[in-house]
């Protein structure tokens, strides 16, 4: 099946910096990905959607200067969280959707554990 | 509200016993319905998946689930469980988009 992968898989930064994870989609094109947010215990929230070449979509509460998607390539997404604090702490995971079809599966990657100092 | 409740939390079985995870949504139409497995290091596989048709499905390791449209429903099981399934189950609806709406999760814990 379509592999995607996180980089770093683990990352911890100070207070005030700014973190960057990458998504790639290793063997197909991704005209859409996905970035998730997941609490210790808790359910997957969607942050934003970005689509190859465009603005990305925000959900409702997810600060957009804070999280800054870019999604340039039909294979590669990044996040980066910028100024972070402890709060940003997080479980971090992407998803690639292929194109066409009823339905877009979406494909996983294994996610990045963020931990601000 | 849209929402997908998973009511179990925590399940601990016997290897080899029998499994059903619930799940519950709410929406107004029938949405999309799947059932994903999340274990350590990995990313979200998909076990199954129902958009219409035939109410029991299928998936992979052994797992199948049944949607009920008066129960709005739709519980995974697996006849035997083996302690390779142990992981988290998330049971996630799609309404007419690609988004994805998951509900809280069920961690399985599996005793030889």
């Amino acid at each position: 099946g379509a592999v995607v992968s996180q980089h770093p898989s683990r990352v911890i930064c100070k207070s005030g910096t700014s973190v960057k994870i990458e998504c790639r989609s290793l063997d197909f094109q991704a005209t859409t990905m996905f970035w998730y947010r997941q609490f210790p215990k808790q359910s997957l929230m969607l942050m934003a959607t970005s689509n190859e070449g465009s603005k990305a979509t925000y959900e409702q509460g997810v600060e957009k200067d804070k999280f800054l998607i870019n999604h340039a390539s039909l294979t590669l997404s990044t996040l980066t969280v910028t100024s972070a604090h402890p709060e940003d702490s997080s479980f971090y995971i992407c998803s690639a959707q292929t194109s066409g079809g009823l339905y877009n599966e979406q494909f996983f990657g294994p996610g990045t554990r963020l931990t601000v100092l | 509200a849209q929402s997908v409740t998973q009511p179990d939390i925590h399940i601990t079985v016997s290897e080899g016993a029998s499994l059903e995870l619930r799940c519950n949504y709410s929406y107004g139409a029938t949405p999309y319905l799947f059932w994903y497995v999340q274990s350590p290091g990995q990313g979200l596989q998909l076990l199954l998946k129902y958009f219409s048709g035939d109410t029991l499905v299928q998936g992979i390791k052994g797992f199948e689930a049944e949607f009920k449209r008066s129960q709005s429903s739709f519980n995974l099981r697996k006849p035997s469980v083996h302690w390779s399934d142990a992981a988290e189950y998330f049971c996630a609806v799609a309404l007419n988009t690609d988004k994805l709406i998951f509900g809280t999760g069920t961690r399985l814990q599996v005793f030889p």
